[in-house]
């Protein structure tokens, strides 16, 4: 079974400047999914950003980028130039590409952003 | 108008009553899931549906049943609501004919408190 753990409970940032959430995860696979997830206030569920394990290049939408270490079963978050609206809980969550394709998420990362 | 409906979106019952959370999707998918989001624990999966014959028990079922009606209509009930079902509820939805199949679209989630 497929473990992903998120180690920073919560985390704060300064308007403008950039953090990084950290996501690590446990498979036996080679081939999967990686996604972030926002949940702000309104409890929305929204993807962010998409990873698949089988590609080097790390995804990027705009201020967010990720840094994917397959290696070290690694996928952390970066947002850049932080604004107010990114304060939300964020999750990170793994995809296998075989069997029932359930999402197995992370406990989350509570990101306060600085005015 | 949402592409992932839930009702109610927020419900308040007693231990012992049979509650039913029904989810709608307008996006044609044919992959339907049910989650259940508890503080710092993430999102769990209860159940999950391929399509409208195909019904399959998640992480966290006991408790739980489902009913897939049509392919845009998937319920969850608890038979007997007990204090420790209260959670947040997400419906999710993926269409795997898509080239974005491993994108699961949630709904707007139902708060279930069960007293």
């Amino acid at each position: 079974a497929q473990t992903v753990t998120q180690s920073q409970p919560e985390m704060s940032v300064q308007e403008a400047e950039t953090v990084t959430l950290s996501c690590t995860y446990d498979t036996s696979e080679s081939d999967y999914y990686l996604f972030w997830y926002k949940q702000p206030p309104s409890r929305q569920m929204i993807l962010v950003i998409r990873q698949e394990a089988y590609k080097q290049q790390n995804a990027t939408e705009n201020r967010f980028s990720v840094n994917f270490q397959k290696a070290a079963k690694s996928f952390s978050l970066k947002i850049s130039d932080s604004q107010l609206g990114d304060a939300a809980m964020y999750f990170c969550a793994f995809l296998s590409n075989f069997g029932n394709e359930k999402l197995t998420f992370g406990t989350g990362t509570r990101l306060t952003i600085i005015p | 108008d949402a592409d992932v409906t839930q009702t109610p979106r927020n419900r308040i019952t007693k231990t012992g009553k049979r509650i039913m959370l029904e989810c709608s999707q307008t996006k044609g998918h044919d992959r339907m899931y049910w989650y259940r989001q508890d503080p710092g624990l993430g999102l769990r999966l209860i159940y999950y549906s391929f399509d409208v014959k195909d019904i399959n028990k998640g992480e966290i079922s006991d408790g739980y049943s489902v009913s897939r009606q049509a392919q845009a209509k998937f319920s969850l009930s608890l038979e007997s609501a007990i204090p420790n079902q209260t959670a947040l509820y997400f419906c999710a939805t993926s269409d795997r004919g898509s080239e974005s199949y491993n994108e699961q679209f949630f709904g707007p989630g139902t708060r279930l408190t069960v007293l």
